[in-house]
């Protein structure tokens, strides 16, 4: 099966720009999450959908950072305006139900350097 | 909110030498747990979980861990290492539908 494809792989902004990440997630997965995983640490959720429908939010910067997933496939992960401490690796994955015995799969991220 | 911690951030070990990974986790409900391991270059991989029943589980390419409950710990051991395992490895606790990791241990090993 195809996996999570995410794109860019790499991306290079000043502070203050605007950038936006896309995820596909694998065929069929309801459950797909964004994560946030700066250098030297493990990745931190920052949103989780339920086909379109918003999970858990509860860690996104809301005042900078904007997710969705219109459709219920596809998602967009969104800085605007971009700080110096949002460098990091921006992960997507996807499960097939979000439930207990539903493992995650995961994109190879993109990686964001703010300058 | 659960938590999740690993030591030893940076092991350096030879090939044959046996290896283990601490993982403990602050949770007071029921947890699933997790080992996933990211090779260079490559995208997080499932390793082994556990949910319930045996507490010693198997995973892939000779893997395995221990879930002790008193201890709220779930270690990564494998009794020989190869070069290929060089790879960062990160625990992750699952609780109240959330999926925590930990911040990972990276293992190099050296032929």
């Amino acid at each position: 099966e195809a996996g999570v494809a995410q794109s860019p792989r790499y991306k290079i902004i000043e502070k203050r720009q605007s950038v936006a990440f896309w995820c596909n997630p694998i065929s069929g997965h309801a459950t797909l999450y964004w994560y946030q995983q700066i250098l030297g640490q493990g990745p931190k959720l920052l949103i989780q959908f339920q086909n379109n429908g918003v999970v858990d939010d509860s860690q996104l910067p809301k005042d900078r950072f904007s997710a969705e997933r219109l459709k219920g496939v596809d998602s967009t992960l969104k800085i605007q305006p971009a700080k110096l401490e949002d460098s990091a690796v921006y992960l997507c994955a996807s499960s097939l139900d979000g439930g207990e015995n539903s493992p995650l799969h995961f994109g190879n991220g993109t990686r964001l350097t703010v300058t | 909110a659960q938590s999740v911690s690993q030591h030893n951030h940076h092991v350096i070990l030879s090939e044959a030498a046996s290896l283990e990974l601490g993982c403990n986790y602050s949770y007071g409900g029921t947890v699933n747990l997790f080992w996933y391991v990211q090779y260079p270059g490559q995208h997080l991989q499932l390793l082994l979980k556990y949910f319930s029943g045996d507490p010693l589980v198997k995973g892939i390419k000779g893997f395995e861990a221990e879930f002790i409950k008193s201890k709220f710990s779930f270690n990564l051991r494998k009794p020989s290492v190869q070069w290929s395992d060089t790879a960062e490895y990160f625990c992750a606790v699952k609780g109240n539908n959330r999926l925590a990791f930990g911040k990972g241990n990276q293992v190099v090993v050296i032929p």
